[in-house]
């Protein structure tokens, strides 16, 4: 089976750093991704980790390590369109999504 | 380039009824995945087509049935509606398969009565 936990929801400021943590126990493994999704639309893609290790993209930076089934997404420099629901998915020759992290930014 | 396109984008059933949705890829794109939405069970993977097979299925029952054309053009079929149905059906496209970016279309959202 997959088990797939991030948390429900996070709040921070403009300006600030924000980290999603999702782990997972999962029957495979052959990657993680992130996606975005705004309200009312729908997933984009933000990144894709098979590695241990960070990868930096921008703003955003995704890390894995594979031994803990952990993964984390960090978000810099928080703007309010940064607002939007984060799903976690492992990647096993299909994807299985957490339920999303709703991330609010305040001003 | 285009985007990934969902037909309709809104429907309403009642229960026992058929459905059936349409998604149109972005050119090029080979594999097609679908998902239903729900903010009980969040996103679910139902299943995925690369060049007309079936190459994955998730953990539905059988009345969720899919197929994909030669251009790539893909229908998922619901038979025997129930209350329970009633989601946001995604589709998602990429060039060879989830394993790389998908590019989601806008949904078909149905409602089930």
């Amino acid at each position: 089976g997959q088990n797939i936990d991030q948390p429900t929801e996070m709040t921070a400021t403009e300006g600030a750093i924000v980290q999603i943590n999702c782990t997972y126990q999962t029957s495979g493994f052959n990657g993680l991704f992130w996606y975005q999704q705004h309200a009312g639309e729908a997933p984009t893609f933000l990144s894709y980790n098979v590695l241990d290790g960070l990868e930096e993209k921008g703003r955003f930076s995704s890390f894995l390590s594979r031994s803990k089934g952990y993964s984390y997404l960090l978000l810099k420099e928080l703007q309010m369109k940064d607002s939007a629901s984060y799903l976690c998915a492992v990647y096993d020759y299909k994807l299985s999504f957490g339920a999303g992290t709703t991330v609010t930014v305040r001003a | 380039k285009a985007g990934v396109t969902q037909t309709p984008r809104y429907l309403i059933k009642t229960r026992g009824q058929q459905v059936t949705l349409s998604c149109s890829p972005i050119s090029g794109h080979r594999s097609v995945s679908w998902y239903q939405q729900t903010p009980g069970q969040g996103l679910q993977f139902l299943f995925e087509y690369f060049s007309e097979t079936q190459r994955n299925k998730g953990n539905f029952p059988g009345r969720f049935s899919g197929r994909q054309f030669s251009n790539s053009r893909s229908e998922m079929n619901v038979s025997t509606l129930e209350l329970g149905d009633s989601a946001l059906y995604l589709c998602a496209s990429s060039l060879s398969g989830s394993d790389n970016e998908q590019f989601f279309g806008p949904g078909t959202r149905l409602t089930v009565l």
